[in-house]
């Protein structure tokens, strides 16, 4: 059974599109994150959601706009692609917020063009 | 603001020896995890350390937290080519925060 799911798995587009990145999680989590991990491996986070509802945006540019439907999906909409979105998009979970573990999903790889 | 400094960043070392990895973070906290990611997968928890002189190990790697240097090492020990991969620390700085994660240290374990 897949804990922390994430669709599609590689995304490849040109400049200025608009694309999302599915997420879903079948752990019964209250908690989902989004996660950016550039070509150096760094891992900065983006958004956090508990129970629907946002608790962090870090600084990313609006263009970025997450969407959770229910406390099992957290959806990430990107507006107008830029050559320096590209990245690997990580979804995750935990029980709750609070530094609980997270569990990640496999990742999006993101191609701009 | 938490910090999180893992040391190395990138390691190459032989198989069969040892050798550990630093992670230091700037605030009080009493609860610390370790991931490993292999290229291209996702990020797999390791260790989740909860309190001040906890130590884990499974394997060749073994981790603890000295939560009064602010500190956790993971070490590893006679090292084989499976363990080569990147290893991130995380800590969580106080009740409703989320973790903050080190930059990673990538392992190669070569012949």
């Amino acid at each position: 059974d897949t804990a922390v799911s994430q669709t599609p798995k590689y995304l490849v587009t040109q400049m200025g599109n608009d694309k999302s990145i599915k997420c879903e999680q079948n752990l019964g989590h209250d908690t989902m994150y989004w996660y950016k991990q550039d070509s150096k491996k760094f891992l900065k986070i983006m958004f956090s959601y508990n129970n629907k509802e946002l608790i962090i945006n870090e600084t990313v540019p609006n263009r970025f706009s997450p969407k959770s439907p229910d406390k099992a999906h957290l959806n990430l909409h990107i507006n107008s692609l830029e050559l320096g979105d590209s990245a690997v998009y990580f979804c995750a979970s935990s029980q709750w917020t609070g530094g609980n573990e997270q569990f990640f999903g496999p990742g999006t790889r993101l191609t701009v063009l | 603001e938490l910090k999180v400094e893992q040391n190395p960043l990138f390691l190459s070392m032989q198989e069969g020896k040892n050798y550990t990895i630093y992670c230091n973070y700037s605030t009080t906290s009493d609860r610390l995890y370790w991931y490993r990611q292999d290229p291209g997968k996702s990020l797999e928890s390791l260790f989740v350390l909860l309190s001040n002189g906890a130590v884990k190990q499974e394997g060749r790697l073994m981790a603890s937290l000295d939560t009064k240097a602010r500190l956790s090492t993971l070490h590893i020990t006679a090292a084989v080519h499976d363990l080569s991969a990147t290893y991130f620390c995380a800590v969580v700085a106080s009740g409703n925060t989320p973790l903050v994660f080190g930059k990673g240290t990538r392992l190669s374990v070569i012949a």
